[in-house]
């Protein structure tokens, strides 16, 4: 079975202040997918990236980045320069790459505060 | 880009009632789609996977008769809450893969709120 774990429940950080929230998965396949959802208050599920368990080149995205270790299991996700408008809860997910089978594993959540 | 839809995006209804919720691939072809619940602040759960053309596969704890799932094209599945509790209430959120795509992504609706009084 997967687990995905966010041990980040809330973080509260002053505007342009960088951030970084954790991401821990494990899993005993080889072959995965990491993803990195945003859930404003709105509720919909905003899609932000996904990486293949082939891939630990670590991927930066405007003010978004991301270092994914296999070796210690962790994809974390860093805002530079946050915004008011990052406020959100933002959920590291897992999937296998098995046809059939890829359903998303989600961590808990993390629910990130940027102080104006 | 892939876009999908939940219908309706909020519901409150009576106590032993029940809702039916609509989810459509619009733009693309959808062989599967998986249902997820989140109750407030916390995470999406998987309920179910739903298989056009055949019967949903549901997770542990999920009473499949009480929720209800029909894929009866590839682009609609819908989630019907049969004799709705209070407890239901929930934020019913669908997903579906597109089916000429092999990146096995996931493209999320924008989910349904239930109440149940």
């Amino acid at each position: 079975a997967q687990k995905v774990t966010q041990a980040q429940t809330e973080i509260s950080v002053v505007e342009k202040e960088d951030v970084t929230l954790d991401c821990v998965y494990e899993t005993r396949d080889t072959t995965y997918y990491l993803f990195w959802y945003k859930q404003p208050p709105s509720g919909e599920l905003v899609f932000l990236i996904r990486r293949n368990s082939f891939d630990e080149q670590n991927e930066i995205s405007g003010r978004y980045s991301w270092n994914f270790q296999k070796s210690t299991s962790s994809f974390n996700f860093t805002i530079t320069a946050s915004q008011v408008v990052d406020s959100a809860v933002y959920f590291c997910a897992l999937s296998l790459i098995n046809f059939g089978n890829e359903k998303l594993t989600f961590g808990t959540g993390t629910r990130l505060t940027i102080i104006p | 880009g892939a876009v999908v839809s939940q219908h309706p995006s909020r519901v409150i209804c009576k106590s032993g009632t029940s809702v039916k919720i609509e989810c459509r691939s619009l733009d693309f072809q959808a062989t599967t789609m998986f249902w997820y619940r989140q109750f407030p602040k916390q995470s999406l759960m998987l309920m179910a996977t739903s298989n056009e053309g055949s019967k949903a596969t549901y997770e542990q704890g999920v009473e499949k008769d009480k929720f209800l799932i029909n894929h009866a094209s590839l682009t609609l599945s819908t989630l019907t809450v049969t004799s709705a509790h209070p407890e239901d209430s929930s934020f019913y959120i669908c997903s579906a893969r597109d089916l000429q795509g092999s990146s096995y992504e996931q493209y999320f609706g924008p989910g349904t709120r239930l109440t149940v009084t």
